[in-house]
């Protein structure tokens, strides 16, 4: 069984333009979350769903980000107009149930 | 509201040398409880949970952590650490009574190995 996985490991987008991350849960997992990390700072919530649906949002910003986890395929996190400040890891985890989270390696967000 | 404190920025420690990092969390009831590590540039790795019975739990890589209500605190222990334990360690708190399971980080613990 494959871990969480996450592409691009690694994103270089200039200011203006916009970024999407992906996230693929472990086979099985109905529960996705989203999580940032500043250079030297812990994991920030960010976001968490379950197929199709929002359940929390309470940790996104109320401008430019949103999330998707659609029926079929990986969930989304999308940045549009990116600023400096997005620079950030940006972490996916995936559960089976409530409370239970594997990571992914995370996505290395860079703005120019 | 849920918080997570690490009081220790930074430790070093000499290797075969005991270790303990610190966290206190506030939460109205019992929360479940998570210690993870990190090493540079990658993602988290769970070393082990507290969600319910011994309040002493142990994890993966020989580490342990001790839950105990009357102080608020789940300090992690490691009684011979390795050069390759070098890395971040975050304490994190789950709400146990939410349908919203988001987990809240604390801020992080860096462990250096002096040889």
């Amino acid at each position: 069984n494959a871990g969480v996985m996450q592409n691009p490991r690694h994103l270089v987008r200039r200011r203006g333009q916009e970024a999407r991350l992906r996230c693929s849960p472990m086979k099985g997992h109905s529960h996705v979350y989203w999580y940032r990390q500043l250079p030297e700072e812990g994991l920030k919530f960010m976001v968490y769903l379950q197929k199709e649906n929002i359940i929390d949002e309470s940790g996104m910003p109320k401008e430019r980000f949103s999330a998707e986890f659609p029926k079929e395929g990986p969930s989304i996190l999308r940045i549009q107009q990116v600023v400096r400040g997005d620079s950030a890891a940006y972490f996916c985890a995936s559960s089976p149930v409530p409370h239970e989270q594997f990571f992914g390696p995370g996505t290395r967000l860079t703005v120019l | 509201a849920q918080s997570v404190t690490q009081p220790d920025i930074h430790i070093t420690v000499s290797e075969g040398a005991s270790l303990e990092l610190r966290c206190n969390y506030s939460y109205g009831a019992t929360p479940y409880l998570f210690w993870y590590v990190q090493s540079p540039g990658q993602g988290l790795q769970l070393l082990l949970k507290y969600f319910s019975g011994d309040t002493l739990v142990q994890g993966i890589k020989g580490f342990e952590a001790e839950f105990k209500r009357s102080q608020s605190s789940f300090n992690l222990r490691k009684p011979s650490v390795h050069w390759s334990d070098a890395a971040e360690y975050f304490c994190a708190v789950g709400a146990r009574y939410s349908s919203a399971s988001k987990i809240i980080f604390g801020s992080g613990t860096r462990l250096s190995i002096r040889p």
